[in-house]
């Protein structure tokens, strides 16, 4: 298994700011992934951060709007660019440990006015 | 896009009573995982099934898997005001390493 960690577990931004949201893993770990739930709504994968290499973002999601870091095998952070009310959401980021079972981290509660 | 549809969206029960959860998903899959989220937190890994397994038992957990049907279901079996939470299917297909969400089940176990 893998403990993970974020920062910060909630926050209250102004739109037009940005927010960066981190997570640690307590091991080395090659994929991170970032998703979104929106309230009452299940999970949308944004990307797939891997060390050493750009993000993989999934359709829908842009590098300029939620731009990510990966720069080690513990760490990654994703940031919220330009926020606007809509952008109000749980962001989680996870890990996959092995070949198969994905482990999530706390979650990030953003609520922008 | 979401893989999977679950039922029922919402199911409330009282304290001791099973409660099964129905997960269908569109396209084949490699794994498929069950999550339970208490109320807006992170998620919790319950149990994986494999494509080529039938049904996995994880103490009071009974997850069936029908990949001809295309469908999971998840049994929580004596149920406890603890378990009341959202509860999410996944998938794993193909050479993805991401996983694909269904829709949630949100289970209130009244005492």
């Amino acid at each position: 298994s893998a403990v993970i960690s974020q920062k910060p577990s909630r926050d209250i931004c102004q739109r037009g700011t940005s927010l960066t949201i981190q997570c640690q893993v307590d091991s080395q770990v090659t994929m991170m992934f970032w998703y979104r739930q929106q309230p009452g709504q299940s999970l949308t994968l944004i990307a797939t951060a891997n060390q050493g290499s750009e993000a993989t973002y999934e359709s829908g999601f842009v590098i300029d709007k939620f731009p990510i870091s990966r720069p080690n095998l513990t760490f990654s952070t994703l940031t919220v660019s330009n926020m606007s009310p809509e952008d109000s959401s749980i962001y989680l980021c996870s890990v996959q440990v092995g070949s198969e079972t994905q482990y999530f981290g706390p979650g990030t509660r953003l609520l922008v006015l | 896009s979401q893989q999977g549809e679950e039922d029922p969206q919402a199911l409330s029960i009282q304290e001791g009573e099973n409660a099964t959860m129905n997960c269908s998903y569109k396209t084949s899959i490699n794994n498929l995982q069950w999550y339970r989220q208490n109320s807006g937190r992170g998620l919790v890994h319950l149990i994986l099934i494999r494509s080529n397994e039938r049904e996995k038992h994880s103490g009071r957990l009974r997850v069936t898997l029908d990949t001809s049907k295309k469908s999971s279901s998840l049994l929580i079996t004596a149920s406890r005001a603890a378990d009341t939470a959202s509860y999410f299917c996944a998938t794993h297909s193909g050479s993805a390493r991401q996983l694909t969400f269904g829709s949630g089940t949100q289970l209130t176990v009244l005492p």
